[in-house]
């Protein structure tokens, strides 16, 4: 079945530095890839996605980039602040219009100021 | 516009109980997605409702099902609760599928089983 993995689980970084969050689905015909926010006791909240057409996409200090052959994409947050703290999902969704998104496990990102 | 409505917010059972949870997606938005999400496990997904149908369904047993009435509003029901079924429960809605733009997540709904 359908499968994304996430990687880190942790991650700590100083404020100011940047973070790179990885992922990698199973799916081939995946076509649509959305990052979600999730702050502590919050629901999680949807920051920036890509579709399969697409290498890569930047929103200020967020950016996503697709290998749609190696099949991973990735979360990119430059200039990190204190306010970046929470954990960060990744997903992935089929081509067929099936309405199943399939999160990663989730990366809880600590930005130290 | 309001947003997604989840209820109950928080709930006590016991193991054997039965439970069901209601989520009320975005006025508009035909597509109800349910997760359950555990600490170390992510968002974990369950199933998801278009105009009344489950058009796909996560790896979960038989205890786990749902439903979508008329009106988008859908509820999951857990039946004999073990205790492993404690977790958050979280209802996401979009307009016509998840791939079609932003999910809308509910604050969810705290399930613990004793």
């Amino acid at each position: 079945g359908e499968n994304v993995e996430q990687h880190p689980s942790t991650l700590s970084v100083q404020e100011g530095d940047s973070a790179v969050i990885k992922c990698t689905y199973s799916d081939s015909a995946s076509n649509y890839f959305p990052w979600y926010k999730q702050e502590l006791g919050k629901r999680p909240q949807l920051i920036i996605d890509i579709r399969s057409n697409v290498g890569e996409k930047k929103d200020q200090r967020i950016a996503v980039t697709l290998n749609k052959t190696a099949k991973h994409f990735s979360l990119h947050i430059t200039e990190t602040q204190p306010e970046d703290s929470a954990v960060y999902f990744c997903a992935a969704h089929g081509s067929s219009n099936t309405g199943k998104l399939i999160f990663g496990q989730g990366t809880t990102l600590q930005v130290k100021p | 516009k309001a947003g997604v409505t989840q209820t109950p917010r928080y709930l006590i059972k016991t193991r054997g109980q039965q439970v069901t949870l209601s989520c009320s997606p975005i006025s508009g938005h035909r597509s109800v997605s349910w997760y359950q999400q555990t600490p170390g496990q992510g968002l974990q997904f369950l199933f998801e409702y278009f105009s009344e149908t489950q058009r796909n369904k996560g790896n979960f047993p038989g205890r786990f099902s749902g439903r979508q009435f008329s009106n988008s509003r859908s509820e999951m029901n857990v039946s004999t609760l073990e205790l492993g079924d404690s977790a958050l429960y979280l209802c996401a809605s979009s307009l016509q599928a998840p791939n079609t733009g932003e999910l809308f997540f509910g604050e969810g709904s705290r399930l613990t089983v004793l």
